[in-house]
């Protein structure tokens, strides 16, 4: 049973325009979230986080919002550039559990140039 | 600072073979993970290490997976014997107790 959704294998989106990708959890122990972005043949890297005490946090181009009442958050990408064609993944952990992360499946971003 | 190294990048082996990955942490930081990416879907926790504890192993699949952290640095992940279910991209993090992960590039087991 999944506990992290992403539920758009795939996004395509046009340079310079908004990237949006969704997240949706299960488990309402979660109270910390993460977006990592992955490039081929390299491993995950950290990119933005937000804390559960809050509902948005931004750091430059990127945008993260969380609606814990949904149990959904989001990652938004303001302009999108070609160099951010990659793996977006979303996880989340229960600040109790020595920061094992839940991962979703991710989410190939294509950004068109 | 150097990253966090896997090796090797790639195997190849079969069904039935023994493959040991290596893992080699940012020196100083005393959590260590285990994670598997299987089939492109999402990528599932395996174990945590704190030094050469295992603090969390409950992601271990079965018997098969034999993790270790001898001295609290560099870390094998032994799969004996190998079937067609385990291949998948296998990654390492480390982490700094506060501070947050830093990946490796992942190995990629092929067991044909």
């Amino acid at each position: 049973d999944q506990q992290v959704k992403q539920n758009s294998p795939s996004l395509s989106v046009q340079e310079g325009r908004i990237s949006i990708l969704n997240c949706d959890y299960t488990n309402s122990m979660f109270d910390y979230f993460l977006w990592y972005k992955k490039y081929p043949a390299e491993g995950p890297t950290f990119l933005i986080s937000i804390s559960s005490i809050k509902d948005k946090n931004e750091d430059g181009r990127f945008t993260v919002f969380l609606n814990k009442s949904a149990k959904h958050l989001s990652l938004h990408i303001v302009p999108s550039q070609p160099g951010d064609s990659a793996v977006y993944f979303c996880a989340a952990s229960n600040s109790g559990s020595a920061r094992q992360l839940t991962f979703g499946s991710g989410t190939q971003l294509t950004v068109l140039p | 600072e150097a990253g966090v190294t896997q090796f090797p990048s790639h195997s190849v082996i079969e069904k039935g073979q023994t493959v040991t990955l290596r893992c080699d942490p940012i020196s100083g930081h005393d959590n260590l993970y285990w994670y598997r990416r299987v089939m492109g879907k999402e990528i599932k926790f395996l174990l945590h290490f704190v030094k050469e504890s295992k603090q969390d192993e409950s992601g271990m699949p079965n018997n098969r997976f034999l993790a270790e952290r001898t001295g609290g640095t560099y870390s094998t992940l032994k799969v004996q014997p190998a079937e067609l279910e385990d291949s998948g991209v296998y990654f390492c993090a480390s982490r700094q107790s506060g501070y947050g992960y830093t990946f490796g590039s992942g190995t990629r087991l092929t067991v044909v």
